[in-house]
């Protein structure tokens, strides 16, 4: 029973346009979100994260948006550049950040185009 | 820094054999995780050290599975005797406090 789900496998964008990558979870606990980026053998390095107590986070091109209502979270990423194609993982966790055991989903391949 | 280190990168053994994978964490670091992702799937917990003792080991499979750090150091996960099921990608990563988690690049394990 997956709880933190990412539904779209893949995503392909244009150089310069947004990327908007979406989370789904269902657990209620959880109350701190995070996104990792993987590049192809390699492991996956910490992008940005947000409380459940703020709506959005920005850092740089890469902005995260929270919804607790429909228990969904999105990645904005602005502009899009190729060096950003990698494998996104949106994690979870109900210990508010204090500890680092986290529920990841399932991935989504982002493939920006030159 | 030197960052988290994993050995090796890949293995590949028989069904029935042992295999010890190998983690050494960003230097400092109490915080030691392991997790494992299989077939494409999604990342998952499966123990926490804190220094040399176990946090939580929850996320174990079973018990043909053994993690230990000594001295709060570097840490191994060996699994014995193995079993196809257990191919997949085990990352360690590591952390000081409640910041966010570096990972190593991972050990691919196949078994045949």
């Amino acid at each position: 029973d997956q709880q933190v789900k990412q539904n779209s496998p893949s995503l392909s964008v244009q150089e310069g346009r947004i990327s908007i990558l979406n989370c789904d979870y269902t657990n209620s606990m959880f109350d701190y979100f995070l996104w990792y980026k993987k590049y192809p053998a390699e492991g996956p390095t910490f992008l940005i994260s947000i409380s459940s107590i703020k709506d959005k986070n920005e850092d740089g091109r890469f902005t995260v948006f929270l919804n607790k209502s429909a228990k969904h979270l999105s990645l904005h990423i602005v502009p899009s550049q190729p060096g950003d194609s990698a494998v996104y993982f949106c994690a979870a966790t109900p210990y508010g950040g204090a500890t680092n055991k986290l529920i990841f989903g399932t991935g989504t391949l982002l493939a920006v185009q030159p | 820094e030197a960052g988290v280190t994993q050995f090796p990168s890949h293995s590949v053994i028989e069904k029935g054999q042992t295999v010890t994978l190998r983690c050494d964490p960003i230097s400092g670091h109490d915080n030691l995780y392991w997790y494992r992702r299989v077939m494409g799937k999604e990342i998952k917990f499966l123990l926490h050290f804190v220094k040399e003792s176990k946090q939580d080991e929850s996320g174990m499979p079973n018990n043909r599975f053994l993690a230990e750090r000594t001295g709060g150091t570097y840490s191994t996960l060996k699994v014995q005797p193995a079993e196809l099921e257990d191919s997949g990608v085990y990352f360690c990563a590591s952390s000081q406090l409640s910041q966010p988690l570096h990972f190593g690049n991972g050990t691919r394990l196949t078994v045949t």
